[in-house]
Protein backbone atom coordinates (compact mmCIF):
# COMPACT_ATOMS: atom_id res chain seq x y z
CA UNK A 1 0.00 0.00 0.00
CA UNK A 2 1.66 3.01 -1.06
CA UNK A 3 -1.00 6.10 -0.39
CA UNK A 4 -2.36 8.36 1.68
CA UNK A 5 -5.97 8.49 2.15
CA UNK A 6 -8.62 10.86 3.13
CA UNK A 7 -12.14 10.90 4.55
CA UNK A 8 -13.82 12.70 3.63
CA UNK A 9 -13.56 13.75 0.13
CA UNK A 10 -16.37 16.54 0.63
CA UNK A 11 -17.55 18.26 4.09
CA UNK A 12 -20.13 21.24 4.38
CA UNK A 13 -20.74 22.41 7.83
CA UNK A 14 -22.44 25.08 9.72
CA UNK A 15 -20.21 27.14 12.12
CA UNK A 16 -21.82 25.24 15.23
CA UNK A 17 -20.88 22.00 13.99
CA UNK A 18 -18.01 19.32 15.33
CA UNK A 19 -16.62 17.01 12.82
CA UNK A 20 -13.61 15.19 11.93
CA UNK A 21 -11.11 14.96 8.66
CA UNK A 22 -9.49 11.17 8.76
CA UNK A 23 -5.92 10.26 7.43
CA UNK A 24 -4.48 7.15 7.12
CA UNK A 25 -1.17 5.91 5.60
CA UNK A 26 0.03 2.20 5.56
CA UNK A 27 3.64 2.91 4.29
CA UNK A 28 5.13 2.65 7.80
CA UNK A 29 5.90 6.31 7.90
CA UNK A 30 6.60 8.20 11.09
CA UNK A 31 5.39 11.95 10.05
CA UNK A 32 2.41 13.27 9.28
CA UNK A 33 1.25 16.37 8.22
CA UNK A 34 -1.98 18.32 7.65
CA UNK A 35 -1.90 21.18 5.37
CA UNK A 36 -4.40 23.74 4.33
CA UNK A 37 -4.72 24.97 0.70
CA UNK A 38 -7.35 28.08 -0.11
CA UNK A 39 -7.85 28.57 -3.58
CA UNK A 40 -5.03 29.47 -6.10
CA UNK A 41 -2.59 29.48 -3.51
CA UNK A 42 -0.16 26.98 -1.96
CA UNK A 43 -0.11 24.73 0.56
CA UNK A 44 0.05 26.22 4.10
CA UNK A 45 1.62 23.57 6.76
CA UNK A 46 -0.82 23.52 9.57
CA UNK A 47 0.77 20.68 11.65
CA UNK A 48 2.85 18.15 12.00
CA UNK A 49 3.66 14.95 14.07
CA UNK A 50 6.63 12.61 14.26
CA UNK A 51 6.13 9.59 15.76
CA UNK A 52 2.49 9.71 17.44
CA UNK A 53 3.68 13.21 18.94
CA UNK A 54 3.43 17.15 17.55
CA UNK A 55 6.30 18.05 16.86
CA UNK A 56 5.44 21.27 14.99
CA UNK A 57 2.02 23.71 15.61
CA UNK A 58 2.13 26.57 12.98
CA UNK A 59 -0.15 28.58 15.21
CA UNK A 60 -3.15 27.25 14.21
CA UNK A 61 -6.57 28.34 15.87
CA UNK A 62 -7.47 25.88 18.72
CA UNK A 63 -10.87 25.33 16.71
CA UNK A 64 -8.82 22.95 15.01
CA UNK A 65 -7.36 20.00 17.21
CA UNK A 66 -4.90 17.24 15.69
CA UNK A 67 -4.55 13.78 16.96
CA UNK A 68 -2.72 11.10 16.35
CA UNK A 69 -4.24 7.61 17.92
CA UNK A 70 -1.76 5.45 15.81
CA UNK A 71 1.67 5.58 13.89
CA UNK A 72 -0.96 4.72 10.65
CA UNK A 73 -4.22 7.49 11.16
CA UNK A 74 -4.18 11.43 11.55
CA UNK A 75 -6.56 13.14 12.50
CA UNK A 76 -8.19 17.21 12.50
CA UNK A 77 -10.95 17.90 15.10
CA UNK A 78 -12.74 20.79 13.40
CA UNK A 79 -15.23 22.89 15.81
CA UNK A 80 -16.53 26.22 15.77
CA UNK A 81 -15.08 27.10 12.17
CA UNK A 82 -15.67 30.16 10.37
CA UNK A 83 -16.48 30.38 6.43
CA UNK A 84 -13.22 31.42 5.77
CA UNK A 85 -11.47 28.25 6.93
CA UNK A 86 -13.19 26.93 3.91
CA UNK A 87 -10.31 25.30 1.78
CA UNK A 88 -8.32 21.86 0.63
CA UNK A 89 -7.39 20.27 3.85
CA UNK A 90 -4.17 18.22 2.90
CA UNK A 91 -2.61 15.53 5.12
CA UNK A 92 0.60 13.92 3.79
CA UNK A 93 3.34 11.88 5.07
CA UNK A 94 7.11 10.91 5.31
CA UNK A 95 9.65 8.10 6.50
CA UNK A 96 11.11 10.54 8.91
CA UNK A 97 11.10 14.31 9.71
CA UNK A 98 14.60 14.64 7.71
CA UNK A 99 14.84 15.30 4.10
CA UNK A 100 12.81 12.34 2.87
CA UNK A 101 9.88 13.03 0.49
CA UNK A 102 6.33 13.54 1.53
CA UNK A 103 3.48 12.22 0.01
CA UNK A 104 -0.03 13.39 -0.37
CA UNK A 105 -3.57 12.16 0.24
CA UNK A 106 -6.35 13.69 -2.35
CA UNK A 107 -7.69 15.91 0.20
CA UNK A 108 -10.72 16.88 1.56
CA UNK A 109 -12.80 20.15 0.66
CA UNK A 110 -14.29 21.41 3.35
CA UNK A 111 -17.33 24.36 2.66
CA UNK A 112 -18.10 25.86 6.19
CA UNK A 113 -21.62 27.71 6.03
CA UNK B 1 12.41 34.68 7.36
CA UNK B 2 12.09 31.33 5.16
CA UNK B 3 11.16 32.33 1.52
CA UNK B 4 11.25 30.29 -1.54
CA UNK B 5 10.57 32.32 -4.95
CA UNK B 6 9.10 30.89 -8.15
CA UNK B 7 9.12 32.49 -11.02
CA UNK B 8 7.14 33.09 -13.46
CA UNK B 9 3.71 32.69 -11.62
CA UNK B 10 1.88 32.21 -15.00
CA UNK B 11 3.36 30.98 -18.44
CA UNK B 12 1.60 30.22 -21.60
CA UNK B 13 3.32 27.75 -24.38
CA UNK B 14 2.13 25.60 -27.03
CA UNK B 15 3.07 21.76 -27.59
CA UNK B 16 6.17 20.85 -28.16
CA UNK B 17 7.86 23.81 -26.64
CA UNK B 18 10.30 23.40 -23.79
CA UNK B 19 9.58 25.18 -20.71
CA UNK B 20 12.03 26.37 -17.64
CA UNK B 21 10.48 27.16 -14.03
CA UNK B 22 12.57 28.18 -11.41
CA UNK B 23 12.71 28.48 -7.65
CA UNK B 24 15.04 30.31 -5.44
CA UNK B 25 14.94 30.57 -1.65
CA UNK B 26 16.39 31.57 1.22
CA UNK B 27 16.11 29.33 4.19
CA UNK B 28 17.80 28.11 7.73
CA UNK B 29 18.90 24.91 7.57
CA UNK B 30 18.35 23.86 4.28
CA UNK B 31 17.35 19.81 4.08
CA UNK B 32 16.08 19.19 0.19
CA UNK B 33 13.85 21.51 -2.44
CA UNK B 34 11.16 19.12 -3.80
CA UNK B 35 9.35 19.66 -6.69
CA UNK B 36 5.50 19.04 -7.17
CA UNK B 37 2.75 18.99 -10.06
CA UNK B 38 -0.71 19.62 -8.46
CA UNK B 39 -3.75 19.06 -11.09
CA UNK B 40 -7.11 19.71 -9.30
CA UNK B 41 -6.21 17.76 -6.13
CA UNK B 42 -3.30 17.04 -4.05
CA UNK B 43 0.25 17.47 -5.10
CA UNK B 44 1.97 14.50 -6.91
CA UNK B 45 5.75 14.32 -6.20
CA UNK B 46 8.26 15.08 -9.18
CA UNK B 47 11.56 15.48 -7.34
CA UNK B 48 13.67 15.40 -4.58
CA UNK B 49 17.11 17.53 -4.55
CA UNK B 50 19.54 17.40 -2.13
CA UNK B 51 22.81 17.83 -3.77
CA UNK B 52 24.00 20.44 -6.43
CA UNK B 53 24.96 20.20 -9.45
CA UNK B 54 22.92 16.68 -10.39
CA UNK B 55 20.53 16.18 -12.48
CA UNK B 56 17.67 14.24 -11.62
CA UNK B 57 15.02 13.34 -14.81
CA UNK B 58 12.50 11.42 -15.19
CA UNK B 59 11.10 10.95 -19.10
CA UNK B 60 10.82 14.83 -20.14
CA UNK B 61 11.04 16.46 -17.37
CA UNK B 62 14.30 16.88 -15.40
CA UNK B 63 15.66 19.03 -12.35
CA UNK B 64 18.81 20.40 -11.24
CA UNK B 65 19.78 22.46 -7.86
CA UNK B 66 22.13 25.02 -7.06
CA UNK B 67 22.55 25.50 -3.52
CA UNK B 68 25.55 28.00 -3.74
CA UNK B 69 22.70 30.24 -5.68
CA UNK B 70 20.16 28.99 -3.31
CA UNK B 71 18.07 28.16 -7.23
CA UNK B 72 16.70 25.19 -8.48
CA UNK B 73 15.37 24.59 -12.00
CA UNK B 74 12.55 22.53 -13.34
CA UNK B 75 12.58 21.53 -17.16
CA UNK B 76 9.76 20.01 -19.35
CA UNK B 77 10.79 19.85 -22.92
CA UNK B 78 8.67 18.63 -25.58
CA UNK B 79 4.99 20.09 -23.59
CA UNK B 80 2.29 18.21 -23.77
CA UNK B 81 -1.67 19.46 -22.60
CA UNK B 82 -1.28 17.16 -19.80
CA UNK B 83 1.71 18.97 -19.02
CA UNK B 84 -0.90 21.87 -17.66
CA UNK B 85 -1.13 22.51 -13.89
CA UNK B 86 0.53 24.17 -11.05
CA UNK B 87 4.37 23.05 -10.39
CA UNK B 88 5.48 23.99 -6.67
CA UNK B 89 8.57 24.18 -5.43
CA UNK B 90 8.89 23.38 -1.78
CA UNK B 91 11.94 23.27 0.61
CA UNK B 92 12.39 21.20 3.52
CA UNK B 93 14.15 22.64 6.29
CA UNK B 94 12.65 21.56 10.36
CA UNK B 95 9.59 22.25 8.19
CA UNK B 96 7.95 22.57 4.28
CA UNK B 97 7.77 25.98 2.72
CA UNK B 98 5.84 26.13 -0.33
CA UNK B 99 6.88 28.92 -3.38
CA UNK B 100 3.16 30.47 -4.56
CA UNK B 101 3.75 27.99 -7.87
CA UNK B 102 3.91 28.42 -11.58
CA UNK B 103 0.56 27.96 -13.59
CA UNK B 104 2.02 26.10 -16.71
CA UNK B 105 -0.87 26.17 -19.45
CA UNK B 106 0.25 24.32 -22.79
CA UNK B 107 -2.68 24.55 -25.59
CA UNK B 108 -2.80 22.30 -28.80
Amino acid sequence: DTEVTQTPKHLVMGMTNKKSLKCEQHMGHRAMYWYKQKAKKPPELMFVYSYEKLSINESVPSRFSPECPNSSLLNLHLHALQPEDSALYLCASSPGLAKETQYFGPGTRLLVL
Amino acid sequence: EDKVVQSPLSLVVHEGDTVTLNCSYEVTNFRSLLWYKQEKKAPTFLFMLTSSGIEKKSGRLSSILDKKELFSILNITATQTGDSAIYLCAVRNNDMRFGAGTRLTVKP
